[in-house]
């Protein structure tokens, strides 16, 4: 069975201090990643994926992602974060080599930033 | 746009009753999910479907239902065997392994 883990439940940053939210995923088998981001009062949306290839991914809004194979990881990072990035961040995991597009969520990380 | 459309946006449940939260899509994926968003629990899968007419039990199945009839709709039935039903309910489409799609969610509370 998957599982994710997502080590920080809420983070406070202030205005252009670094983002970085710790994801680490367990599963026997090869794995696709995501970063969704849901800002409030909208939708879940997606921030980036991995499937494959280089391991630093890039998304929207200037985010970026690593995917460390040794260390089942894929933390979120953003070099100077704004207040409008203040939303709640979900890690999740899905099986490669399958039709079942099920996925596997982290609890979430909440973060606020302060003007 | 393409999308999916879960109504209604809130929902209120009186003891021994069940409801149905509807949700469609137009972006004509086959596989369609249920979660359910707790706070501090993240989503856990409730039922998911790959394909018309086939469904399985997502990790918190028991005490709701679901049908796959048409390729663009996924009703969600909450029965009174759900004790706990106070909770964000959030559909998604994907094509397989694909990013989820998701809709604005329903909100379901307990009068």
């Amino acid at each position: 069975a998957q599982s994710v883990s997502q080590h920080n439940h809420h983070v406070i940053l202030s205005e252009a201090a670094s983002l970085e939210l710790g994801c680490n995923y367990s599963y026997g088998g090869t794995v696709n990643l995501f970063w969704y981001v849901q800002y409030p009062g909208q939708h879940l949306q997606l921030l980036l994926k991995y499937f494959s290839g280089d391991p630093l991914v890039k998304g929207i809004k200037g985010f970026e992602a690593e995917f460390i194979k040794s260390k089942f990881s894929f933390n979120l990072r953003k070099p100077s974060v704004q207040w409008s990035d203040t939303a709640e961040y979900f890690c999740a995991v899905n099986a490669r080599n399958t039709n079942a597009g099920k996925s596997t969520f982290g609890d979430g990380t909440t973060l606020t930033v302060k003007p | 746009d393409g999308g999916i459309t879960q109504s209604p946006k809130y929902l209120f449940r009186k003891e021994g009753q069940n409801v149905t939260l509807s949700c469609e899509q137009n972006l004509n994926h086959d596989a369609m999910y249920w979660y359910r968003q707790d706070p501090g629990q993240g989503l856990r899968l409730i039922y998911y479907s790959q394909i018309v007419n086939d469904f399985q039990k997502g990790d918190i199945a028991e005490g709701y239902s679901v049908s796959r009839e048409k390729k663009e709709s996924f009703p969600l039935t909450v029965t009174s065997a759900q004790k706990n039903p106070t909770a964000f309910y959030l559909c998604a489409s994907s094509v397989r392994t694909q990013p989820q799609h998701f809709g604005d969610g329903t909100r379901l509370s307990i009068l």
